[in-house]
């Protein structure tokens, strides 16, 4: 079982916006430590998504966005297209570095 | 483009050791600062970490695993080194190594398979 929960999946039709959340406690997230998203395309390595939060490395599209609040964060994905069915994950700290679950993204 | 590339064994024994090589191109492992870690995933499953190789040469390891882990690093190769012992088949995993930029991991490797089996 992860530190930080996420949702094992999520689904939403082309062009749709989709949530996906990630749930930790006082000891990671709501202790104010940062979270990072990652996404995983199928049989790929993961490749950093969003840092610090609500960062976008240079090269990813401004569709997604992260936020943070209290002991949760959340990475939203607007205009949502096929090539964004993936696995996602949340990581944070919690006296060492922490994953969530994952989220399974299905373009319908 | 820094670039990251894991290599070692692909099969190892239950008891035996696991032995990877993370080979670092595109930039030195020596110069900005940066830690290197390790990264673990089981077949269906979600993403482990392992543990760090401060900068300074030190280290720093997932507790769960801490008495079974030994990262090193060889500045001479441009490349860090992962060794797991008493592996079972719980360790069978895709092993990823990544820069570790602040808090976040970034750029990874693409990853290698190790299985544990007889």
């Amino acid at each position: 079982q992860s530190v930080l929960t996420q949702p094992p999946s999520v689904s939403g039709a082309p062009g749709q916006r989709v949530t996906i959340s990630c749930t930790g406690s006082s000891s990671n997230i709501g202790a104010g430590y940062d979270v990072h998203w990652y996404q995983q395309l199928p049989g790929t390595a993961p490749k950093l998504l969003i840092y610090g939060n609500s960062n976008r490395p240079s090269g990813v599209p401004d569709r997604f966005s992260g936020s943070k609040s209290g002991t949760s964060a959340s990475l939203a994905i607007t205009g949502l297209q096929a090539e964004d069915e993936a696995d996602y994950y949340c990581q944070s700290y919690d006296s060492s570095p922490v994953f969530g679950g994952g989220t399974k993204l299905t373009v319908l | 483009q820094l670039q990251l590339q894991e290599s070692g064994s692909g099969l190892v024994k239950p008891s035996q050791t696991l032995s990877l090589t993370c080979a670092v191109s595109g930039g030195s492992i020596s110069s900005g600062g940066y830690s290197w870690s390790w990264i673990r995933q089981p077949p269906g499953k979600g993403l482990e970490w392992i543990g760090y190789i401060y900068h300074s040469g030190s280290t720093y390891y997932n507790p769960s695993l801490k008495s079974r882990v030994t990262i090193s690093v060889d500045r001479s190769k441009n490349q860090f080194s992962l060794k797991l012992s008493s592996v079972t088949a719980a360790d069978t995993a895709v092993y990823y190594c990544a820069r570790v930029a602040a808090a976040w991991f970034d750029p990874w490797g693409q990853g290698t398979l190790v299985t544990v089996s007889s």
